[in-house]
């Protein structure tokens, strides 16, 4: 299995521009999450699917989109970047919630300049 | 809404020593709590969790942590520190009935072993 892959690995955009970034898991797991991670703030939440075609808001929400039209892809959207979403992401699944642990891609470098 | 308290964002210990790292959460009901280790230039992997049952929970690498709910805390610990154990190590707390696998990270704590 190749666990939880995320593309591109490093990302540089300009202001205003829009991108894609990819998530795959190949577990089959329900569950699945996108978080960003800053210096000193940890991991927050941006949003999260708890199946196929089922998303819902995380902590920081604003200036990102998802879908999940299949249970293996959940691709995170930046509609128009800002310097402020320069971060790493990362993306995480897991069977279920509560007491389940996530497993967690590798992770996106992204410099909005 | 809970919050992870995570004291010190950079230890220093020599290899061999005592690693302890600290961890309070604020919740009005004990959660789910997790210890995660962050390599450098990866991803996050769990060292170990407490759901329920024994409050002492042991992980891999050596590392154990203790849920003690009079203190809402969840600290880490390894007895003796090895070159291989410096990382970032994040505690993460979940509600026991939260939707989703929603986890409320502290800011994360970085260990440098000395030789």
């Amino acid at each position: 299995n190749a666990g939880v892959t995320q593309t591109p690995k490093f990302q540089v955009l300009k202001t205003g521009q829009s991108m894609t970034l990819q998530c795959a898991q190949d577990m089959n797991h329900e569950y699945m999450s996108w978080y960003r991670q800053d210096p000193g703030m940890g991991l927050r939440l941006i949003h999260y699917s708890v199946g196929a075609g089922i998303t819902d808001q995380g902590e920081v929400p604003n200036g990102y989109n998802v879908s999940r039209s299949t249970t293996e892809d959940f691709p995170l959207r930046l509609l128009s970047a800002a310097p402020s979403q320069t971060s790493v992401y990362f993306c995480a699944s897991s069977q279920r919630g509560g007491s389940e642990t996530q497993y967690f891609g590798p992770g996106t470098r992204l410099l909005v300049l | 809404a809970q919050s992870v308290t995570q004291l010190g964002s950079h230890v220093s210990v020599s290899e061999g020593a005592l690693v302890l790292l600290r961890c309070n959460y604020s919740s009005s009901v004990p959660p789910y709590l997790f210890w995660y280790v962050q390599y450098p230039n990866q991803g996050l992997q769990l060292l170990l969790k407490y759901t329920t049952g024994a409050t002492l929970v042991k992980g891999i690498n050596g590392f154990e942590a203790e849920f003690k709910k009079s203190e809402t805390s969840f600290h880490l610990t390894k007895p003796s520190a090895h070159m291989s154990d410096a990382a970032e190590y994040f505690c993460a707390v979940t509600m026991i009935k939260a939707a989703g696998n929603k986890l409320t990270f502290g800011g994360g704590t970085r260990v440098l072993v000395k030789p």
